[in-house]
């Protein structure tokens, strides 16, 4: 059973770089591809990016001046950067596993972490 | 960008009702729709992936349809256990993009 469980701080600070990971178990990371998402209190849910195991990215247009995905497949692991986060970045950050085919849809997901961007 | 206009935003309906939520495209993306349930304080869950394929464990109340700009998900008898928020989600090849519709929240009667 595949599980992805995110981890990073809870509070940054305004202007700076919010850093999380994604760990993988129960499969290999070199398949699939591997996106971030995120959920503001009460809102609904906006795709950030993803990553493919030979680290080809894509990423949401309306965050891809701040955005860096990356994987580290020795780890079995992928992270998000963005930076100069405001108060609008504060949001449960979720990392799932997309998949397949023709589609991308995401199968399996992090249990989702809150991040509140706050002096 | 392709826009999902999803609705209603919101629903309530009774248990064994059958219940339908819409999502409409901005532009013909074939069957690349997806539609998941979140429950508060969890993560969303796959339920309908290609527009109408079920998920495996999901149970067969649910269904989804639709080809084109519109798409589909119904619940044909509404549980208790339904209650819950809706997206769904399409996924555009060029250049690759990822949106969400804005949701449904299913409320009982």
């Amino acid at each position: 059973q595949v599980q992805l469980q995110e981890s990073g701080p809870g509070l940054v600070k305004p202007s700076e770089t919010l850093s999380l990971s994604c760990t993988v178990s129960g499969g290999s990371i070199s398949i699939y591809y591997w996106s971030w998402i995120r959920q503001s209190p009460g809102k609904g849910l906006e795709w950030i990016g993803f990553i493919d195991h030979n680290e080809n990215t894509n990423y949401n247009p309306s965050l891809k001046s701040r955005v860096i995905i990356s994987v580290d497949t020795s780890k079995n692991q992928f992270s998000l950067k963005l930076n100069s986060v405001t108060a609008a970045d504060t949001a449960v950050y979720f990392c799932a596993r997309g998949c397949c085919g023709a589609d991308y849809y995401f199968d399996y997901w992090g249990q989702g972490t809150l991040v509140t961007v706050s002096s | 960008d392709i826009q999902m206009t999803q609705s209603p935003s919101s629903l309530s309906a009774s248990v064994g009702d059958r219940v339908t939520i819409t999502c409409q495209a901005s532009q013909d993306i074939n069957n690349y729709v997806n539609w998941y349930q979140q429950k508060p304080g969890k993560a969303p869950k796959l339920l309908i992936y290609d527009a109408s394929n079920l998920e495996t464990g999901v149970p067969s109340r649910f269904s989804g349809s639709g080809y084109g700009t519109d798409f589909t998900l119904t619940i044909s008898s509404l549980q208790p256990e339904d209650i819950a928020t809706y997206y769904c989600q399409q996924y555009d090849h060029l250049p690759p993009s990822i949106t969400f519709g804005q949701g449904t929240r299913l409320e009982i009667k």
